[in-house]
């Protein structure tokens, strides 16, 4: 069975630090993406990774992808307010067929 | 606009009955997907299609059933063998079955 396991699963951090969250997974894949939630709301795309050592940027949140390490991380430079949210990593297996494994999410909280 | 619509937004359904949650779409997507989202957790696949006329079960199918006859609908029935159906459900769709998905806004259901 596929696992697809973030940490930390709650993370509380100042305005202006900055953090990383980590997504490991079990079996071979080269496709992973990155999503946020609203509480309440539904899934917004933030990053698509679809190699090994792919990087991706966007305003203070950076993604990257080793998939011999099966591993992913989202860093969060300077964190602001805005950034609090919870954080999924989803990895595609097109193998099996179901296609998407979700983490178990990361709830990111940013204090002033 | 294209993009994914769920209606009703909330529902709110009494113990014995089958509820039906819509999901349309106005991306030409081949794949469409539903999750259900616990509180605190992250997303499990119940029913996904590829194709028109076509769908399979994930990983969470017991007590709900699905039907694909149009490519812009799919809408998910919650049938009253669900034992616990409360939670927040998402509908996704993808271009193809490999491709990134794209998540409508929710239907959050409620057992009375």
């Amino acid at each position: 069975e596929l696992k697809v396991e973030q940490n930390p699963l709650f993370l509380s951090m100042q305005e202006g630090k900055n953090y990383t969250i980590y997504c490991n997974y079990s079996t071979t894949s080269d496709r992973l993406y990155w999503y946020r939630q609203d509480p309440g709301k539904s899934l917004e795309s933030l990053f698509v990774l679809l190699s090994n050592g792919a990087v991706k940027q966007e305003g203070r949140l950076m993604a990257s992808l080793d998939t011999k390490a099966r591993l992913s991380t989202l860093h969060i430079t300077a964190a602001v307010h805005d950034l609090s949210a919870t954080y999924f990593c989803a990895v595609d297996i097109r193998k099996t067929g179901n296609q998407f494994y979700f983490g178990t999410g990361t709830s990111l909280t940013v204090i002033p | 606009d294209g993009g994914i619509t769920q209606s009703p937004k909330y529902l709110f359904r009494k113990e014995g009955q089958n509820v039906t949650l819509s999901c349309e779409q106005n991306l030409n997507h081949d794949a469409m997907y539903w999750y259900r989202q616990d509180p605190g957790q992250g997303l499990r696949l119940i029913y996904y299609s590829q194709i028109v006329n076509d769908f399979q079960k994930g990983d969470i199918a017991e007590g709900y059933s699905v039907s694909r006859e149009k490519k812009e609908s799919f809408p998910l029935t919650v049938t009253s063998a669900q034992k616990n159906p409360t939670a927040f459900y998402l509908c996704a769709s993808s271009i193809h079955r490999a491709g990134e998905q794209f998540f409508g806004p929710g239907t959050r259901l409620t057992v009375l």
